[in-house]
């Protein structure tokens, strides 16, 4: 079955430490997007991409790295910069522009 | 910058009653997506709304989109337990990738 993918699906770090969330599609999606949930709130879109090679921040997009070499990976850096990094972290990717998204089932990053 | 708003916030039922949930955009917009996403998961997409006054159904829920592409409601009937959880409504920003979602409305059952 097609989907996507992240790992892992609890992540404690220290403070000061860099941390990559993995997240892996095989939908054959064009686009992928990161947000970021906090407890009782809505999804904020960290960074987006619509094509390889390129992507896009989002709203919250300071602290926070990507890279997009693959069409299937959209991994999510999480830098020492990032001043409250401890979230539920969904990557999600859609056909195209405008389209429903289909979400990982996400990591739940703890810093320490 | 364009705006999505959902109410209420929250809304508690015993189980059997009926629920709304009711989301408002500050600009047209060229769809309207449901999501819903359980307690200590992931959101799971619904529907797509496309058509302005369009209404559909999947068993006991009724999703609208109004006339003027702006507002969309979701409604359960005869709410049961394994409806819990929050449903986010997104509308697509004009000319791009961006999906803006609302903030949510959690639904608590009552057995």
């Amino acid at each position: 079955d097609g989907g996507i993918t992240q790992s892992p699906k609890y992540l404690f770090r220290k403070e000061g430490q860099n941390v990559t969330l993995s997240c892996e599609q095989n939908l054959n999606h064009d686009a992928m997007y990161w947000y970021r949930q906090d407890p009782g709130q809505g999804l904020r879109l960290i960074y987006y991409s619509q094509i390889v090679n390129d992507f896009q921040k989002g709203d919250i997009a300071e602290g926070y790295s990507v890279s997009r070499e693959k069409k299937e990976s959209f991994p999510l850096t999480v830098t020492s910069a990032q001043k409250n990094p401890t979230a539920f972290y969904l990557c999600a990717s859609s056909i195209g522009q405008g389209d429903g998204y289909t979400f990982g089932s996400g990591t739940r990053l703890t810093v320490v | 910058g364009q705006q999505v708003m959902q109410i209420p916030q929250y809304q508690h039922v015993q189980e059997g009653e009926d629920f709304t949930t009711y989301c408002n955009s500050s600009t047209t917009l060229s769809n309207i997506q449901w999501y819903k996403q359980r307690p200590g998961g992931h959101p799971v997409f619904l529907i797509q709304l496309v058509k302005s006054g369009e209404v559909k159904k999947q068993k006991r829920l009724t999703f609208q989109f109004g006339e003027a592409k702006k507002n969309s409601s979701l409604h359960i009937t005869a709410t049961q337990t394994t409806d819990v959880g929050t449903y986010f409504c997104a509308g697509p920003l004009s000319g791009g990738f961006k999906t803006i979602f609302g903030a949510g409305t959690r639904l608590f059952v009552k057995a």
